[in-house]
């Protein structure tokens, strides 16, 4: 996915804070989309996905919505806390067990 | 990391070598990903394989090429190093029970 539009490359939160992580997608026809969590030095890591005929999920303190009209997703995570602090990406499936990345967003939270 | 290992975690290469890198699973995964990352662009699909000898080429496949003989093992390998591959190397597996991929630790190439 391409990250335009609300996209921003990094995003500063107050700890305790909810933060707002947005990605739009490019591909009108993806089914699956995933948010990974990238911490410094490590590979990404799966936080939460959803199904093309789902609008919201919800996980434990992450909640994903989906906005097929505009081809928007994005990722809420509340009470932000120290551990949050990562690169967020989001992810489509474009077919065939493929993932395409958005650029990601850098998160950093303050005490 | 979904027993996913890559190896080796880190080399310096001179450019013109030949490099493999090796991904290594004991999920029994169908499906295996190499991607690369730079800054500002993500990750970037090189190759993919959907099975044993079965493997196709993804965004940015030039200068590269892979091979998978066994379920477990996927090699990335770059025939000539040049400069512009330099990068972070991850490997990725997925099994057919959903699209998730699980990825590796990384490997760093730097070509001089």
């Amino acid at each position: 996915g391409e990250s335009v539009g609300l996209h921003l490359p990094t995003l500063s939160v107050q700890e305790g804070d909810n933060s707002i992580i947005n990605c739009a997608y490019s591909n009108s026809a993806s089914d699956y989309f995933i948010w990974y969590k990238q911490e410094s030095g490590k590979g990404p890591q799966f936080i939460i996905d959803i199904r093309s005929n789902m609008d919201k999920r919800q996980g434990q303190r992450v909640t994903v919505l989906l906005n097929k009209t505009v081809k928007h997703l994005s990722l809420q995570i509340a009470a932000t806390q120290p551990g949050d602090s990562a690169v967020y990406f989001c992810a489509e499936n474009t077919g065939d067990y493929k993932l395409s990345f958005g650029a990601g967003t850098t998160v950093t939270v303050r005490a | 990391d979904a027993g996913i290992t890559q190896s080796p975690r880190h080399k310096v290469t001179e450019t013109g070598t030949p490099v493999t890198l090796r991904c290594h699973q004991t999920e029994n995964h169908r499906y295996m990903y190499w991607y690369r990352q730079d800054p500002g662009h993500g990750l970037r699909l090189i190759h993919y394989s959907y099975g044993v000898k079965d493997t196709d080429k993804g965004e940015v496949s030039d200068g590269y090429s892979v091979s998978r003989s066994k379920t477990e093992d996927f090699l990335l390998t770059l025939e000539s190093a040049t400069s512009s591959q330099t990068s972070v190397y991850f490997c990725a597996t997925a099994g057919t029970g959903g699209f998730e991929a699980f990825f590796g630790q990384g490997t760093r190439l730097t070509v001089v």
